[in-house]
């Protein structure tokens, strides 16, 4: 399992632009990267996957470098209801190892007024 | 139209009971899981499932018996609860062609008194 390693807290106001870096120095060829976002009280949402290079959707944005040994989230504009925890997840689970993606703890962002 | 639900969304129980917790997907994913999610957020993974066969068991206590009747459903029975077992359990559910794209249901909390 490939572990990341990402802040354990941010914090941004309403309007600007948050980036969570999450880094995966031994991220294997296969590994996607994946993140989600968790509010309180409610099961972790799928926001963006990426494999290499960028990837946008009408969420966030993912930058990943050229030896994918990191990763950062990009929330254009935060607004308050972004304030949550973001989780970075690396690896590849399909086949026989379904399920076996590493969590950690997350990055809360908190957004204020 | 709820993705995936589970129920009860809250348990609380006595010590040396045994309680289920329901999981009912709608997507036509082929694999579900059960994760475990701690007082600090770690969120683990317990057990998986694909097309109703377990893929995934994580060191789990036997008192936690998974049981998938179709590949809609997956049910968590625990027996002889204890305090420690006190924590949000989440169901959620994938299409094995695709890596790390699952979808949460909002928790079920449940606290062992």
């Amino acid at each position: 399992l490939a572990k990341t390693t990402q802040p354990i807290s941010m914090d941004s106001y309403e309007g600007q632009e948050v980036n969570i870096t999450c880094s995966h120095n031994n991220i294997a060829t296969n590994d996607y990267i994946t993140w989600y976002q968790q509010f309180p009280s409610q099961g972790p949402r799928f926001i963006i996957q990426g494999y290499k290079t960028k990837v946008t959707n009408e969420v966030a944005s993912l930058f990943i470098p050229a030896d994918r040994k990191s990763s950062t989230l990009s929330l254009p504009r935060v607004s308050l209801s972004d304030t949550a925890v973001y989780y970075c997840l690396v690896g590849d689970d399909r086949g026989s190892t379904l399920g076996r993606l590493y969590f950690g703890r997350g990055t809360q962002l908190t957004v204020w007024p | 139209d709820t993705a995936v639900s589970q129920t009860p969304k809250y348990l609380v129980t006595q010590m040396g009971n045994d309680k289920s917790i329901k999981c009912e997907q709608n997507l036509g994913h082929d694999t579900m899981y059960w994760y475990k999610q701690d007082s600090k957020k770690f969120l683990k993974i317990m057990f998986s499932y694909n097309n109703k066969e377990l893929i995934i068991n994580e060191t789990v206590p036997n008192r936690f018996s998974p049981k998938s009747p179709d590949k809609a459903h997956l049910n968590l029975h625990i027996n002889s609860l204890e305090l420690g077992d006190s924590a949000v359990y989440f169901c959620a559910s994938s299409d094995s062609g695709t890596s790390g794209a699952y979808t949460f249901g909002s928790g079920t909390r449940l606290t062992v008194v």
